[in-house]
């Protein structure tokens, strides 16, 4: 089956630093990918859509220029956080859509869980 | 907008008794409609997912759903509830192409089994 990875599973920053998160289709190519943000005992928050070769499209209240994201590739996207704050800990999922598929299922990675100190 | 609607945020069954998730949704067009189960701090697992066809969907680990367009309801079920079942459940609805292919959440049920 389809399988996406993130990584790391599990980061820790000072504040002030930049994160990387990885997120790869490990075995489909995905024009498209999706980066969600999950508070605790909440549900997923839609951050922006990714799509390969072109700029992310940002959810309405999300800002771009911290969470920077880029999607280089058919297997690999990645979400930067600029600049992060204790606020921006959180865990991060990415999704990611099976170009071939003409369906609208997504296949998720195993989260990626921040926390700033 | 879609939406979707869980109106249980937690649940306790159990173990061996049966179970049933509640999911509503709100859509223009015909949706395409998922269950997800997520394990504290894990990624979303895909139960089952809705399309098209028979409205009744089988899924993995026992798990079925019911398609109900009149009640603009996909609710989750199983007949015998097992002490791993307890997780975190995500009911989701796909926006569409026009929509950018979006899945939209429901807020989750927390499903709790006890001995």
């Amino acid at each position: 089956g389809a399988v996406v990875s993130q990584h790391p599973s599990r980061v820790i920053c000072k504040s002030g630093t930049s994160v990387k998160i990885e997120c790869r289709s490990l075995d489909f190519q995905a024009t498209t990918m999706f980066w969600y943000r999950q508070f605790p005992k909440k549900s997923l928050m839609l951050m922006a859509t990714s799509n390969e070769g072109s700029k992310a499209t940002y959810e309405q209240g999300v800002e771009k220029d911290k969470f920077l994201i880029n999607h280089a590739s058919l297997t690999l996207s990645t979400l930067t956080v600029t600049s992060a704050h204790p606020e921006d800990s959180s865990f991060y999922i990415c999704s990611a859509r099976d170009a071939s598929g003409g369906n609208n299922e997504q296949f998720f990675g195993p989260g990626t869980r921040l926390t700033v100190l | 907008a879609q939406s979707v609607t869980q109106p249980d945020i937690h649940i306790t069954v159990s173990e061996g008794a049966s179970l049933e998730l509640r999911c509503n949704y709100s859509y223009g067009a015909t949706p395409y409609l998922f269950w997800y189960v997520q394990s504290p701090g894990q990624g979303l697992q895909l139960l089952l997912k809705y399309f098209s066809g028979d409205t009744l969907v089988q899924g993995i680990k026992g798990f079925e759903a019911e398609f109900k367009r009149s009640q603009s309801s996909f609710n989750l079920r199983k007949p015998s509830v097992h002490w791993s079942d307890a997780a975190e459940y995500f009911c989701a609805v796909g926006a569409g192409f026009l929509y950018g292919n979006k899945l939209v959440f429901g807020a989750g049920t927390i499903l709790r089994v006890k001995s």
